[in-house]
């Protein structure tokens, strides 16, 4: 297993623009989850789904949308980059059913973006 | 308000010294407390989960420990290679998949 995969590793933007951070898990979790990690700060979560055609907003939802078509994918998109978006990005998955123990998140290996 | 809290910020030991990094929380019902590392440029790394006051859990040189307002993680004789920040976070009972609070992690730095 890949476990959770993010691409890209990288990414610096001018302000206004936009563009999509991908996110991808092959351990058919039903949970998948967006964070943004900043120096000094805890993780803070963005947006968050609980199956195939279901999100709903986290901590910070302002200035990004997701969307989840697959079970597999959880695309994070930056509809119009600001400086105040540079951070490092995490996206996690988990397996949870109601009463069960099971529910670990486990993260991919970021993407630093960089606002200008 | 909901709250995790870890101390200290940074932590700086010598090979073989042992240590405890604290995790305190105040939230309004508790039904689960995770403890992850996080290597630089990397993304976190799931060590335990505990569940109920008195619990404990050991991995290696690492045991988590709960009581009803704080978790420890006890490192003993560390080695360089535990360098690393520790997370702590809280999921909430009686709520939705989205209440996980973390803390702002403790870098641990073991002196060869």
């Amino acid at each position: 297993n890949a476990g959770v995969t993010q691409t890209p590793k990288f990414q610096v933007l001018k302000t206004g623009q936009s563009m999509t951070l991908q996110c991808a898990q092959d351990m058919n979790h039903e949970y998948m989850s967006w964070y943004r990690q900043d120096p000094g700060m805890g993780l803070r979560l963005i947006h968050y789904s609980v199956g195939a055609g279901i999100t709903d907003q986290g901590e910070v939802p302002n200035g990004y949308n997701v969307s989840r078509s697959t079970t597999e994918d959880f695309p994070l998109r930056l509809l119009s980059a600001a400086p105040s978006q540079t951070s490092v990005y995490f996206c996690a998955s988990s397996y949870s059913t109601p009463g069960l123990a099971a529910d670990t998140q486990y993260f991919g290996p970021g993407t630093r973006l960089t606002v200008l | 308000e909901d709250q995790v809290t870890q101390s200290p910020e940074a932590l700086r030991l010598q090979e073989g010294e042992s240590s405890s990094l604290n995790c305190s929380y105040t939230v309004s019902g508790l039904r689960g407390l995770f403890w992850y590392r996080q290597d630089p440029g990397k993304g976190p790394e799931f060590l335990f989960t505990l569940y109920s006051a008195g619990e404990e859990k050991e991995k290696e040189r690492l045991k988590a420990t709960l009581t009803k307002k704080e978790s420890f993680l006890h490192i003993t004789a560390p080695k360089p290679e535990d360098s690393a920040t520790y997370l702590c976070a809280v999921r909430l009972r009686y709520s939705s998949a989205s209440k996980i609070i973390f803390g702002s992690g403790t870098r641990l730095s073991i002196r060869p």
